[in-house]
């Protein structure tokens, strides 16, 4: 089981936005964030818990290990407003955080 | 580029069945594992099944064992996705998501579709 909080927040644009992730068990780093934006297909931003997918601004970062993970954006920009999930690939349940509602204050 | 293209949703009573596809284009399918994962109206991501990059290893979330089957034909670059005894709570939109490397299965996601819509309702 994931969680992640908090469920939604509202920021400035250029604030600095963080987002935790936990997990019930040890996942080592088997963790990866994903944007969603309506419509559109998710997207890989960071696995490994901390490694950038290519292609994507490095305002976007993340750290962690074991249980407990955090998922930043360093300068909150107007294209980032979207959901935001947490995954875990240790096991096979491939476990998806609930999401987290980033919108513009 | 990579592309996958869901289709095959609709709209079914309960205890009916349906046949999703994935069509996929811009690499080498049957090097990668595939993942079926669903969104229901106004809710998160659920993981829903995975299939090895040869068809030989599958895996299910508790709640669509016994009743969704997922099978593959790498000779025509398509992933099925079958549902029976569907239930109004399989009301989603399912989409099919691709892994990051070749021949191995406990990876992230790196490419999706953006979804076909299944309604379970009588």
């Amino acid at each position: 089981q994931m969680t992640q909080s908090p469920s939604s927040l509202s920021a400035s644009v250029g604030d600095r936005v963080t987002i935790t992730c936990q997990a019930s068990q040890d996942i080592t780093n088997s963790l990866s964030w994903y944007q969603h934006k309506p419509g559109k297909a998710p997207k890989l931003l960071l696995y490994d818990a901390s490694i950038l997918q290519t292609g994507v601004p490095s305002r976007f970062s993340g750290s962690g290990s074991g249980t407990d993970f955090t998922f930043t954006i360093t300068s909150l920009q107007p294209e980032d407003i979207a959901t935001y999930y947490c995954q875990q690939y240790d096991n096979l349940l491939f476990t998806f955080g609930p999401g987290t509602k980033v919108d513009i204050k | 580029q990579v592309q996958l293209v869901e289709s095959g949703g609709g709209v079914v009573q309960p205890g009916g069945s349906l046949r999703l596809s994935c069509a996929a284009s811009g690499f080498t399918f049957s090097h990668y594992s595939m993942h079926w994962v669903r969104q229901a109206p106004g809710k998160g991501l659920e993981w829903v099944a995975l299939i090895s990059y040869d068809g030989n290893f599958k895996y299910f979330a508790d709640s669509v064992k016994g009743r969704f089957t997922i099978s593959r034909d790498n000779s025509k670059n398509t992933l099925f996705l079958q549902l029976d005894n569907l239930r109004p709570e399989d009301t989603a939109l399912y989409l099919c998501a691709r892994v990051t490397l070749t021949f191995d299965w406990l990876l992230p996601f790196d490419s999706w579709g953006q979804g076909t819509l299944v309604t379970v309702s009588s």
